[in-house]
């Protein structure tokens, strides 16, 4: 256990459909991060937070739509979503921003149909 | 914007080998360097890190080592078991972006007995 967790671990959605994913935090971390890992490239960063405050949004598509009501709850709510869409979310944590280990959680697997 | 290199993308070995793995960075400003590994079915896990202003470091059978001019770092992992199998992933930070750790697309290593 990583002290990082995700729900749900898996999530299978049409394109019509709202979904949020969650991760929480147990280790008193100030930064989280949402990633993305589709296979055969490399994990992209999709946004960043630090103390609550959204740092780095790399240019995500809008139907993703992240929400971080404290420094220890992160979520990523999505709408209207792409088959292309589907890969493994991975939520993460560290203490501070600047060259900080990151701890992962287990990641939720996202299906679109 | 920093672009992450690894290689290779696959790798096997027998039981009691190293195993090497490379990668190449291109934003000379980066300064902290991580190696991740990921098993099947979790998140990726931090196993060994170093910062520009060191060349090489080691922990029991794990090792990377840090080229700045050449902008190269690789990790050594020695006396392989059957249990280092799994996915690596080297990554690359800098205070230019904001400290968004940048991960090459992964190397797949497979011990065998």
């Amino acid at each position: 256990e990583t002290g990082v967790t995700q729900t749900p671990r898996h999530l299978v959605m049409g394109m019509t459909n709202k979904k949020s994913l969650k991760c929480e935090q147990h280790l008193g971390h100030n930064a989280m991060y949402w990633y993305k890992q589709s296979a055969k490239k490399p994990l992209e960063l999709m946004f960043v937070y630090n103390f609550k405050e959204q740092t780095e949004n790399n240019s995500v598509p809008s139907r993703f739509s992240p929400e971080c009501p404290n420094s220890s709850h992160l979520f990523l709510h999505l709408h209207t979503l792409q088959p292309e869409d589907s890969a493994l979310y991975l939520c993460a944590s560290s203490l501070q921003l600047e060259g900080d280990e990151q701890f992962f959680g287990p990641g939720t697997r996202l299906t679109v149909l | 914007g920093e672009n992450v290199e690894q290689h290779p993308s696959t790798l096997s070995v027998q039981e009691g080998d190293s195993a090497v793995i490379k990668c190449t960075y291109s934003d000379s400003a980066s300064n902290y360097f991580p190696w991740y590994k990921q098993e099947l079915g979790k998140g990726p896990q931090l196993i060994i890190d170093i910062r520009s202003n060191v060349g090489e470091k080691k922990d029991q059978r794990i090792a990377v080592t840090l080229n700045k001019t050449a902008k190269h770092f690789s990790l050594h992992i020695t006396e392989t078991q059957p249990e280092d199998s799994a996915v690596y992933f080297c990554a690359a930070s800098n205070p230019n972006s904001g400290y968004a750790l940048n991960f090459g697309k992964g190397t797949s290593l497979l011990v065998t007995p």
